[in-house]
């Protein structure tokens, strides 16, 4: 089966800039969620999708960060207005109903506002 | 949330030695995984373990959980093994927390 696919794999803007990275989960994962490494700390959650419906968006770190999830099948993340301390991997992840717990990550996506 | 600590931070290796990772976990949880990070940077899930051992080829864990703890083995290291390895205790609500990370370095 096709893994987790995450559009760009790598995206440089400039502050102020509007940024959208695509995830594409596995076919049939109800779970997809959102996470990013910063630089030099730990990857943190941003936020959980069970089909269209945001279950938990508790980690995103302010409004400028906007997630949505079309007919439950891919999301995407958009960043308006990109900020210096936006930068950081922001990694996607997908999970089967029955099987909750057992995580599928995408390659990333590296994004560096400048 | 749940703390999860990771050590040895950093681990160089000879080619063929073995070696162990350690993961310490602040509360009960849901799922334990470790992932290796490859050089493209996408996490590879390498075990789902909540409790007891597993094996994989060369590489083992262990978790135990009334302790609070998880072990990853690496056993005749290769060179292919380098590059960091996550711990991420799964809680709540299908989060997941991740350590920091050991980064290992096998050389030849």
């Amino acid at each position: 089966e096709a893994g987790v696919t995450q559009f760009p794999s790598h995206s440089v803007i400039e502050k102020g800039q509007t940024v959208t990275l695509r995830c594409d989960p596995i076919s049939g994962h109800d779970n997809l969620y959102w996470y990013r490494r910063v630089m030099g700390k730990e990857i943190k959650f941003l936020l959980h999708f069970v089909k269209e419906s945001k279950q938990d968006e508790s980690g995103m770190p302010n409004n400028r960060f906007l997630a949505e999830r079309t007919g439950g099948t891919y999301s995407t993340l958009k960043v308006q207005p990109a900020e210096l301390e936006d930068s950081g991997v922001y990694f996607c992840a997908s999970s089967p109903y029955r099987h909750p717990y057992g995580y599928t990550f995408g390659s990333g996506t590296r994004l560096t506002v400048v | 949330g749940i703390q999860v600590e990771q050590s040895p931070p950093d681990l160089i290796l000879q080619e063929g030695a073995n070696s162990t990772l350690r993961c310490n976990f602040s509360d009960s949880v849901n799922n334990l995984q470790w992932f290796h990070q490859n050089p493209w940077g996408q996490l590879i899930n390498l075990f789902y373990i909540p409790s007891g051992t597993k094996q994989n080829g060369r590489l083992s864990a262990t978790t135990v959980a009334t302790e609070r703890y998880s072990l990853l083995y690496i056993s005749s290291s290769q060179t292919t093994d380098s590059g960091v390895y996550f711990c991420a205790a799964a809680y709540g609500n299908n989060r997941l927390a991740f350590g920091k990370g050991n980064q290992v370095v096998v050389i030849p």
